[in-house]
């Protein structure tokens, strides 16, 4: 099962900021929060991942809790192109051996024009 | 630098007939796992390859079985085809020597539709 939780959906104004959580209350110390994102029926899309930091790309922000026990996903600026279904992941990560992503529901975003 | 792709990018098929769906990995990748995406739902683990061979598996009966090629490129076979295996199939690759960090990277998918 997956080891996060989303709400199902939500919406966002375009031009605006859009924050999406994901509780991950036991998420252990060795495993990392990664964001991907589908747009309707392409491949997930790889945005950002992080330890205990907060991080920051091109494409949004990442803002872990102190605890590690939550996240939000951040979309400074969305637009029409931006509505997809992001996914919030944990994984452990373990040197030199990739592991399974096991992803749940994930939160449908819309961005109204 | 082209990314992970995937053929065909649609297929039909029958119930009983078999499929094989190829992938190519991003450039300087190693690893390959697969994952079975149906309507409406987050995908599933089927299996992942690296150094051509079956590193893990998800929870799939023996009727999925893959194949990891020596350039690193990948094949998932499905035998006897019933019509809950359409789906969306995703081959996502990744570099297993790539540090403390691995991130896999998504091909567009492969649309199997049984009928």
């Amino acid at each position: 099962d997956a080891k996060t939780t989303q709400p199902p959906s939500m919406d966002c104004a375009e031009g605006r900021a859009a924050n999406l959580p994901c509780n991950h209350s036991t998420i252990s110390g060795n495993e990392y929060v990664y964001w991907y994102r589908q747009i309707h029926s392409q491949g997930p899309q790889y945005i950002i991942h992080g330890l205990k930091n907060n991080e920051t790309n091109e494409m949004a922000s990442l803002i872990i809790t102190e605890d590690r026990k939550s996240s939000t996903l951040i979309l400074p600026h969305a637009t029409l192109r931006d509505t997809a279904v992001y996914y919030c992941i944990v994984r452990v990560v373990r040197g030199n051996r990739d592991d399974k992503i096991i992803f749940g529901k994930g939160t449908r975003l819309h961005i109204l024009p | 630098d082209a990314g992970v792709t995937q053929s065909p990018t649609h297929l039909i098929k029958t119930r009983g007939q078999q499929v094989t769906l190829r992938c190519s990995p991003k450039s300087g990748h190693d690893t390959v796992s697969w994952y079975q995406q149906a309507l409406g739902q987050g995908p599933q683990f089927i299996f992942q390859y690296y150094e051509e061979e079956e590193r893990q598996r998800g929870n799939f009966p023996d009727r999925f079985s893959g194949h990891q090629f020596p350039n690193y490129s990948s094949e998932l076979n499905v035998n006897a085809l019933l019509l809950g295996d359409s789906a969306l199939y995703l081959c996502a690759s990744s570099l297993a020597r790539g540090g403390l960090v691995i991130i896999q990277y998504f091909g567009p998918g492969t649309r199997l539709t049984v009928l």
